[in-house]
């Protein structure tokens, strides 16, 4: 069964910092990867997707994700946050031949310190 | 502008109410779902909708009803709802064919039942 994996629940940085958030995928077939971001009392964002090609793809906000297959991993990353970017962050997978099934990660919880 | 809407916001109710959460879409597309959110487990999907007249199971169907009888509305009923279906609820919809799959989402429903 497809699954998504973020390990870390919860991860304070200091703003300015660089930023690594993880996400792990269980697929058999090449999946479709994206990113959401949820601010406080909002709705899902789309920050990147990820369909085919270069396995490097940048998104809004100043944000990257790079997929490796050889690890099914799809983590995403920042040079530098902003205390703006304190919200929870979502990996999802999405399975080819479906577009209205998709598989969310538990979320990955950002706190910045001032 | 491009957006899917909620109806309410907020709600709150008693055990075995029948209640309806309205979900509407102004860019014509194809797919629609239902997400439930609860803290440590990301959202789940309840029903998807690939078109008119088109709904399915998503991963946690029980207690719930949808209905797709015009191609922008997708209504969530819960006929008797219960305290294990308090949570926040999210709708989404997602333009069919290829390089589509990014999910468009509403604001989202709080709903508590007592």
């Amino acid at each position: 069964a497809q699954s998504v994996t973020q390990p870390d629940i919860h991860i304070t940085v200091s703003e300015g910092a660089s930023l690594e958030l993880r996400c792990n995928y269980s697929y058999g077939a090449t999946p479709y990867l994206f990113w959401y971001v949820q601010s406080p009392g909002q709705g899902l964002q789309l920050l990147l997707k990820y369909f085919s090609g270069d396995t490097l793809v940048q998104g809004i906000k100043g944000f990257e994700a790079e997929f490796k297959r050889s690890q099914s991993s799809f983590n995403l990353r920042k040079p530098s946050v902003h205390w703006s970017d304190a919200a929870e962050y979502f990996c999802a997978v999405v399975q080819y031949s479906s577009a209205s099934k998709i598989i969310f990660g538990s979320g990955t919880r950002l706190s910045i310190r001032p | 502008e491009a957006q899917v809407t909620q109806n309410p916001r907020y709600l709150i109710t008693v055990t075995g109410k029948k209640l309806t959460v309205t979900c509407s879409q102004n860019m014509n597309h194809e797919y629609m779902s239902w997400y439930r959110q609860d803290p440590g487990l990301g959202l789940r999907q309840i029903y998807y909708s690939m078109n008119v007249e088109v709904t399915d199971k998503g991963d946690v169907p029980e207690g719930y009803k949808v209905s797709r009888k015009e191609k922008r509305n997708f209504p969530l009923i819960l006929e008797s709802p219960s305290p294990n279906q308090t949570s926040l609820y999210f709708c989404a919809s997602t333009r069919a064919g290829t390089s589509a799959y990014e999910q468009y989402f509403g604001p989202g429903t709080r709903l508590t039942v007592t």
